[in-house]
């Protein structure tokens, strides 16, 4: 299996646009994670997924972030309009029914300007 | 609500030796996983050892080892025979069994000197 999988790896944006982040989870994991990595706050949930439907977005910052997942294997994270404290690494996880381990892509690191 | 603290900010280890980091929680569940994760300089997160709340038997995965004391919600970690491939922040977390909801220490940079 390929693990999971995000793109892009890296983004840098302007203050204002919008930001879209990808993720796919591994094949048959019915759970998807958005986590958030700073400095400051360190690791922080945003948003989760069971069988596509979101559970518990609690942890999403503000009205400008969004988060869907139209199917099993794509979950997309979208922050619009973008703003310089939004700069972070951004993880997608997910894990399977009879599983407790999260298995985490490899992030996509945001640097709004 | 949960809590997961890391004491140490930062570690050195010397190649080879073995080196413990910290790790206490607060909960009032009784059942309940911890993990360590490892997060190299590549960032990518990396299970490390998993230990179910209701085993008694401190989980072990090769060179890795935890000292999981129920009574008083702690987990450490042990890395014996360290190498310098281990240099990378250690998280700690916690999951209530049936939330899947993963809470995290704010980690441990482990440098591994050669």
């Amino acid at each position: 299996d390929a693990g999971v999988i995000q793109s892009p790896r890296h983004e840098v944006t302007e203050m204002g646009q919008e930001v879209t982040l990808r993720c796919k989870p591994i094949s048959g994991h019915d759970y998807l994670f958005w986590y958030r990595q700073t400095m400051m706050r360190g690791l922080e949930l945003l948003i989760y997924f069971n069988n596509n439907v979101p559970i518990d977005d609690s942890g999403m910052p503000e009205d400008r972030f969004s988060a869907k997942m139209p199917n099993a294997s794509f979950s997309t994270l979208k922050i619009q309009p973008s703003e310089p404290r939004d700069s972070a690494v951004y993880f997608c996880a997910s894990i399977g029914v009879w599983g407790a381990e999260q298995y985490f892509g490899p992030g996509t690191r945001l640097t709004v300007t | 609500a949960q809590t997961v603290t890391q004491s140490q900010p930062e570690m050195s280890v010397q190649e080879a030796e073995t080196v413990t980091l910290s790790c206490t929680y607060d909960t009032s569940e009784n059942n309940y996983y911890l993990f360590w994760y490892k997060q190299p300089p590549s960032r990518q997160m990396i299970l490390v050892i998993r230990q179910e709340a209701y085993k008694q038997q401190n989980a072990t995965e090769n060179r890795f080892s935890v000292n999981f004391q129920k009574a008083a919600k702690s987990f450490s970690l042990k890395i014996s025979d360290s190498q310098l491939g281990d240099t990378a922040m250690y998280f700690c977390a916690f999951m209530k069994m049936g939330t899947d909801k993963l809470i995290f220490g704010t980690g441990t940079r482990l440098q591994v000197f050669p």
